[in-house]
């Protein structure tokens, strides 16, 4: 069975400063994978998708990822965390409309 | 704009008072999904449709069903609405091809009293 790991259930950072959040995948296969935001009480945004393109992955509002199979991992990333930046982040694993598979999530904060 | 909408976006119902929570979507998309949201939880999924086949998860309570009267509108029933029920339900759609990316409605808060 799949399985979508976030290291870290909470991240804080500055303002300014770079984020990372972490997620492995457990699929042996080359995934579909993606990252959603979610702010309180909204639905989930695609932030960007990896799909056997190309490795580094660029997404909306400065956020990129790195799929990297060596290692079965999917970080995200930002060079300058914004205070709007604040929500839960979701790393989501698809391989068929059958089968999704959600990671815990990551609350990042923002301090000012 | 294409979209997956939501209505309404908050509801509240009593204990044992079904329900019914409604997704419509512009998007043209054969595959219809219904998740359910707990307070600091990942999403859970309850069914979804691929194209008119219905799908059900085994956990799914009983409580819960759907319908799906046309490829633009999905209805969510809970029957006898528990205070557990209480959550985000989100919509999503995804169209069978390359990628499976899903695109997500606002949602509906769910409040039992």
């Amino acid at each position: 069975a799949q399985s979508v790991t976030q290291l870290d259930s909470h991240v804080s950072v500055s303002e300014g400063t770079p984020v990372l959040l972490r997620c492995n995948y457990s699929s042996s296969y080359s995934p579909s994978l993606f990252w959603y935001v979610q702010h309180p009480n909204k639905g989930l945004q695609l932030l960007l998708k990896y799909t056997s393109a190309a490795t580094l992955v660029k997404g909306i509002n400065g956020f990129e990822a790195e799929f990297k199979k060596s290692e079965t991992s999917f970080h995200l990333t930002k060079p300058s965390a914004h205070m709007s930046d604040a929500a839960e982040y979701f790393c989501v694993e698809g391989g068929s409309a059958r089968q999704l598979t959600f990671g815990s999530g990551t609350q990042l904060t923002v301090l000012p | 704009d294409a979209m997956v909408i939501q209505n309404p976006r908050y509801q509240v119902t009593q204990f044992g008072k079904p329900v019914t929570l409604s997704c419509s979507q512009t998007l043209n998309h054969n595959v219809m999904y219904w998740y359910q949201q707990k307070s600091s939880q990942a999403p859970k999924l309850l069914f979804h449709y691929y194209d008119k086949d219905f799908n059900n998860e085994a956990d799914t309570p009983d409580n819960f069903q759907s319908r799906r009267p046309n490829t633009s509108f999905c209805f969510l029933d809970i029957r006898s609405p528990g205070l557990g029920d209480a959550a985000m339900y989100l919509c999503a759609t995804t169209k069978t091809g390359a990628s499976y990316e899903q695109f997500f409605g606002p949602g509906t808060r769910l409040t039992v009293l």
